[in-house]
């Protein structure tokens, strides 16, 4: 089992240009996350789906954009980098949501 | 306030030494807590969740006071490999955004 598994593991955008940052988990999961984590902040909630075909702003969604494609998968977009988007943005997963989550290795973003 | 407050650390502690992390919450209608464990450059890892009851996992013990709306982390017999950043969780059902990750305490154990 992969787990949970992201795509790119780093990526330098320049401001203005559009990304979509790729999760998928094997692990049957219903719920999926997506976290920014800044250094002194801690992890921050973008967005997240409890379910298959649902999807909810977190504390700071604004900027971003998710599709939860399938049951797999959970995709985050970034329609137009802006500097204060560069972070390290990880991926999670739980068997339901507010429970225990399992993350994957992390995309680090740079906007230029 | 912030929602879940950590001492950021750092704690440098021998190997061998006990060492305990209190993490603060605000909401008292918080329902679930977790401890991860963050090494540097890492994704975050389940270290334990924490039950009102309390529970123990080998050398660490994960207690909740919802009293004083807190819950901690011990750690007993540090080893060189407990070096990293552990973050508390609380999460809240009455609102979707309420997932909380606290910023985090750094531990360093020394030989």
């Amino acid at each position: 089992n992969a787990g949970v598994t992201q795509t790119p593991k780093f990526q330098v955008l320049k401001t203005g240009q559009s990304m979509t940052l790729q999760c998928a988990q094997d692990m049957n999961h219903n719920s999926m996350y997506w976290y920014r984590q800044d250094p002194g902040m801690g992890l921050r909630l973008i967005y997240y789906s409890a379910s298959e075909g649902t999807t909810d702003k977190g504390e700071v969604p604004n900027g971003y954009n998710v599709s939860r494609l399938n049951k797999r998968e959970f995709s985050l977009r970034l329609e137009s980098a802006a500097p204060s988007q560069t972070s390290v943005y990880f991926c999670a997963s739980s068997g339901t949501d507010y429970n225990e989550q399992f993350f994957g290795p992390g995309t680090r973003l740079t906007v230029l | 306030r912030k929602e879940v407050e950590q001492d950021p650390g750092p704690f440098n502690v021998p190997e061998g030494a006990t060492v305990a992390f209190n993490c603060t919450y605000s909401n008292s209608a918080s329902q679930s807590f977790f401890w991860y464990r963050q090494d540097c450059r890492k994704e975050p890892k389940l270290l334990m969740s924490v039950y009102s009851s309390g529970n123990e996992d080998g050398r660490f013990t994960a207690q909740l006071n919802r009293a004083s709306q807190y819950i901690s982390l011990l750690i007993r017999d540090s080893k060189l490999s407990d070096s990293a950043t552990y973050l508390c969780v609380v999460m809240t059902r009455s609102s979707a955004s309420k997932i909380i990750f606290g910023s985090g305490t750094r531990l360093s154990i020394r030989p």
